[in-house]
């Protein structure tokens, strides 16, 4: 089994500030993971994921995260952030064996963006 | 359409109702997800299809749940005698192909409301 914890439920943070967001997941094996995005009123879209290799991985928008086997982290960070970051940001876990890719989600991290 | 497709958006019924939910995944995938997604929650998975089998169910919740996918493209989510705690966003999803680690690209999901 696995699980997710996303220990930051709301984070503000001013505009061009940078941000981290906290994942922390638990498995019994191997996992790939991800980061999904959710915009207001808009479906869930993939800003990254680690499968392998490069622990430091690149997605849109400047977004980046690092995988820390030890620590069983995936934490999203973002050197500057703009407004349209403002959305609910949700880290996610799969089994790298079995049918299908099967996601176990976190409670989500909802981003604010101020001026 | 270019993206996955969920009709209604909204959804109001009556306790004790039946309901289903469609979902039109982008044309060509294998793959397609049921979730479903509480208030303050992350999505959680209900059943997963590899072309028109259920190859993973073990998230319904219980027998009222049921999905098909006749012709391994369209699919719909029946819920049977609905209860008030079956209200939430239920999210679908679609991949290319039913690996671990390939993108599930998501709809905008339907909100069902049982009152």
């Amino acid at each position: 089994a696995q699980s997710v914890t996303q220990l930051d439920s709301q984070v503000p943070v001013f505009e061009e500030a940078p941000v981290e967001l906290r994942c922390n997941y638990s498995s019994s094996v191997s996992v790939y993971l991800f980061w999904y995005v959710q915009y207001p009123n808009q479906g869930l879209q993939l800003l990254l994921k680690y499968l392998s290799g490069s622990t430091l991985v690149k997605g849109i928008n400047g977004f980046e995260a690092e995988f820390n086997k030890s620590q069983t982290s995936f934490h999203l960070r973002k050197p500057s952030v703009h407004i349209s970051d403002t959305a609910e940001y949700f880290c996610a876990v799969s089994g790298l064996t079995g049918g299908g890719n099967k996601l176990t989600f976190g409670t989500g991290t909802q981003l604010k963006v101020e001026l | 359409g270019a993206g996955v497709s969920q009709t209604p958006s909204n959804k109001v019924t009556e306790k004790g109702k039946y309901v289903e939910l469609r979902c039109d995944p982008i044309s060509g995938h294998t793959a397609l997800y049921w979730y479903r997604q509480s208030l303050g929650q992350g999505p959680e998975f209900l059943i997963y299809f590899q072309g028109t089998g259920a190859a993973d169910d073990s998230g319904l919740p219980n027998d009222r749940f049921f999905a098909v996918r006749p012709e391994g493209s369209v699919s719909t989510l029946k819920i049977q005698r609905t209860e008030r705690g079956d209200s939430a966003v239920y999210l679908c999803a679609s991949s290319p192909t039913g690996g671990p680690g390939t993108e599930a690209f998501f709809g905008q999901g339907t909100r069902l409301t049982v009152v």
